[in-house]
């Protein structure tokens, strides 16, 4: 089955802390994986992708995140968290040549003054 | 270019009625999918449309449907809208295997 998996639903990290977000998925073909932000009341910004190639992808607002295939994981990470990182964080997954996507259930960033 | 934009962006409905969204891509891109966000189910596909023809769909009943216009723009209609349809409804567009999103339409059903 494909599935995504976000074990943490809801993460505090103090700001300038680093940060790194959960994400384990099941596919059974190759794996396009995407992290998305939503703020509230808002849609999905594309935080980063991996479609192949180098597994450490690097993408926007200080972002990046690291393909482990025998780990089935594409987690996230970010160095030094700002106070405007708080948000919902959404990996998801796809194949090639699909508008597919397949969500995991979201984790919620609270950052502390 | 534009974003994907999405009208309306509130609704207000009753049980029973239906209701249309709309959706227009960015220009050139030829896909759009459409998603169900709860705090419940998550983000849930529910349908996609290549060159005005369905490509794939979720597992959603047969009230949720979907078409797309020959200049890519789609609607999506629920009918007999249910109180467990209330969610925001997300539309986005496909280029190069990334999709884009706009901005979504709340919709509430009363």
């Amino acid at each position: 089955a494909q599935s995504v998996t976000q074990p943490d639903i809801h993460i505090t990290v103090s700001e300038g802390a680093s940060l790194e977000l959960r994400c384990n998925y099941s596919y059974g073909a190759t794996p396009y994986l995407f992290w998305y932000v939503q703020s509230p009341g808002q849609g999905l910004q594309l935080l980063l992708k991996y479609f192949s190639g180098d597994t450490l992808v690097q993408g926007i607002k200080g972002f990046e995140a690291e393909f482990k295939r025998s780990q089935s994981s594409f987690n996230l990470r970010k160095p030094s968290v700002h106070w405007s990182d708080a948000a919902e964080y959404f990996c998801a997954v796809g194949g090639g040549n699909t508008g597919k996507l397949i969500f995991g259930q979201g984790t919620t960033l609270q950052v502390k003054p | 270019k534009a974003g994907v934009t999405q009208t309306p962006r509130y609704l207000i409905k009753t049980r029973g009625q239906q209701v249309t969204l709309s959706c227009s891509p960015i220009s050139g891109h030829r896909s759009v999918s459409w998603y169900q966000q709860t705090p419940g189910q998550g983000l849930q596909f529910l349908f996609e449309y290549f060159s005005e023809t369905q490509r794939n769909k979720g597992n959603f009943p047969g009230r949720f449907s979907g078409r797309q216009f020959s200049n890519s723009r789609s609607e999506m209609n629920v009918s007999t809208l249910e109180l467990g349809d209330s969610a925001l409804y997300l539309c986005a567009s496909s280029f190069a295997n990334e999709q884009f999103f706009g901005p979504g339409t709340r919709l509430t059903v009363l």
